[in-house]
């Protein structure tokens, strides 16, 4: 299985809300990453997690909390977002930090209303 | 900024012509990989080059690095209009970091 599933697909949340994603791997994969990417830009490095720590925090607002309850899990809490935090979430894995391919799973379609 | 930049921003072809993409950046790097990215969808790992390495080949595809030069260049041969996506390269530092750069749009006509 070299699969990264990502739920939901789509989220439409309000300022107010607080909602998660939730993001699943089971190849053994001991670093899991969160990325936020914009239209037409490249994704953007938000969370990096190894061995189930939080290894890098790209100096993101804590209005996004991100947890990893054991290996295959990764999730990204989320409350009282902005308009602007509208985007595409994407989730990836890979077999050790830094020197390893990452695999993406498909995403979560964010809208902040 | 380690971020890669990408040339061309857009690139349009016939199918079965060759297409090359240019990623140059600015500091030492671990290893650079290639994705690809159709539209609104996840990334696919593509070539993984480490800095001892030159050049790699994966199928139609062929990737340099010029350490000296700090680039990179993926070679597509052949195309097919399934080839139409956006391309990144992503640097990657031994502190775990993966910078992407800004991409090249593919459009392969039928």
């Amino acid at each position: 299985d070299t699969e990264v599933t990502q739920t939901p697909k789509h989220l439409v949340m309000g300022m107010t809300n607080k909602k998660s994603l939730k993001c699943e791997q089971h190849m053994g994969h001991r670093a899991m990453y969160w990325y936020k990417q914009k239209a037409k830009k490249p994704p953007e490095l938000m969370f990096v997690y190894s061995y189930e720590k939080l290894s890098i925090n790209e100096s993101v607002p804590s209005r996004f909390s991100p947890e990893c309850p054991n290996s295959s899990l990764l999730n990204l809490h989320l409350h009282a977002l902005q308009p602007e935090d509208s985007a595409l979430y994407l989730c990836a894995s890979s077999q050790v930090l830094a020197s390893y391919e990452q695999y993406f799973g498909p995403g979560t379609r964010l809208t902040v209303t | 900024s380690q971020q890669g930049e990408e040339d061309p921003q857009a690139l349009s072809i016939q199918e079965g012509e060759n297409a090359t993409m240019n990623c140059s950046y600015k500091t030492s790097i671990n290893n650079l990989q290639w994705y690809r990215q159709n539209s609104g969808r996840g990334l696919v790992h593509l070539i993984l080059i480490r800095s001892n390495e030159r050049e790699k080949h994966s199928g139609r595809l062929r990737v340099t690095l010029d350490t000296s030069k700090k680039s990179s260049s993926l070679l597509i041969t052949a195309s097919r209009a399934a080839d139409t996506a956006s391309y990144f390269c992503a640097l990657n530092t031994n502190a775990g970091k993966s910078t992407f750069g800004d991409g090249t749009t593919l459009t392969v006509k039928p």
